[in-house]
């Protein structure tokens, strides 16, 4: 069964400080996603991913994020300047061309930032 | 008013119940349908998905969408030990090639043996 990879799973960091998420989404996945999940609180999505640009984001994804594919395989999420409320577990996901199908999603990060 | 409310429960059910989980949804704008299960500290499966209205079958899993009353369910059959984690609903309010998920805030269902 093809997944979804996330390195690292477990991050801890200071506040101020950068940080750089890294998945590796389904080899013929097309659409690209990053969501967080704050303890106790809903799956939020942050950013898609498509043809090598940002097709929607949402209100939490400010300047300090950013989304880039560096290369075929690779998707990353950064957090330039961390704050306290950071402080999460991220997701990744990847989905094919087929709308509805659903989307995969890695085991995630978990982003704790002291 | 929340655009997908969800009852976090905790709900707790013998082995071999019958498990019913519900969500509502305001935007009627909604079209993809979707059942996640979640392990703890682990990423959303999916499970099922639908679309539109209407009900569709997986093994122990029923998953049913009732646009008209904004109202989606998952029924497990006959629930095991192993079906024991938190289900998330999820909705696509756009249903062409892109869009992001609006997630429930999750059912913990716990299957005691």
């Amino acid at each position: 069964e093809p997944e979804v990879t996330q390195t690292p799973s477990h991050q801890v960091t200071q506040m101020g400080q950068e940080v750089i998420l890294r998945c590796v989404p389904i080899s013929n996945h097309l659409y690209f996603y990053w969501y967080r999940q704050i303890l106790g609180q809903k799956v939020e999505f942050l950013v898609s991913f498509y043809n090598n640009e940002i097709s929607e984001k949402s209100e939490i994804f400010d300047d300090q994020f950013s989304v880039e594919r560096p290369d075929g395989s690779n998707f990353t999420l950064k957090i330039r300047s961390t704050k306290l409320e950071d402080s999460a577990m991220y997701f990744c996901a990847s989905r094919d061309r087929t709308a509805g199908r659903g989307y995969t999603f890695g085991s995630g990060t978990r982003l704790t930032v002291v | 008013q929340k655009e997908v409310e969800q009852d976090p429960g905790p709900l707790s059910v013998p082995e071999g119940a019958i498990v019913s989980l519900n969500c509502t949804y305001s935007n009627s704008a909604f079209q993809y349908f979707m059942w996640y299960r979640q392990y703890s500290r682990k990423g959303p499966e999916l499970l099922m998905y639908t679309y539109s209205s209407g009900n569709k079958e997986d093994g122990r899993f029923t998953a049913q969408v009732d646009k008209s009353s904004k109202y989606i369910s998952l029924f497990i059959r006959d629930s095991q030990p192993s079906d024991s984690a938190t289900y998330l609903c999820a909705m696509n309010p756009v249903g062409g090639s892109q869009g992001n998920l609006i997630f429930g805030k999750g059912t913990k269902l716990s299957v005691k043996p």
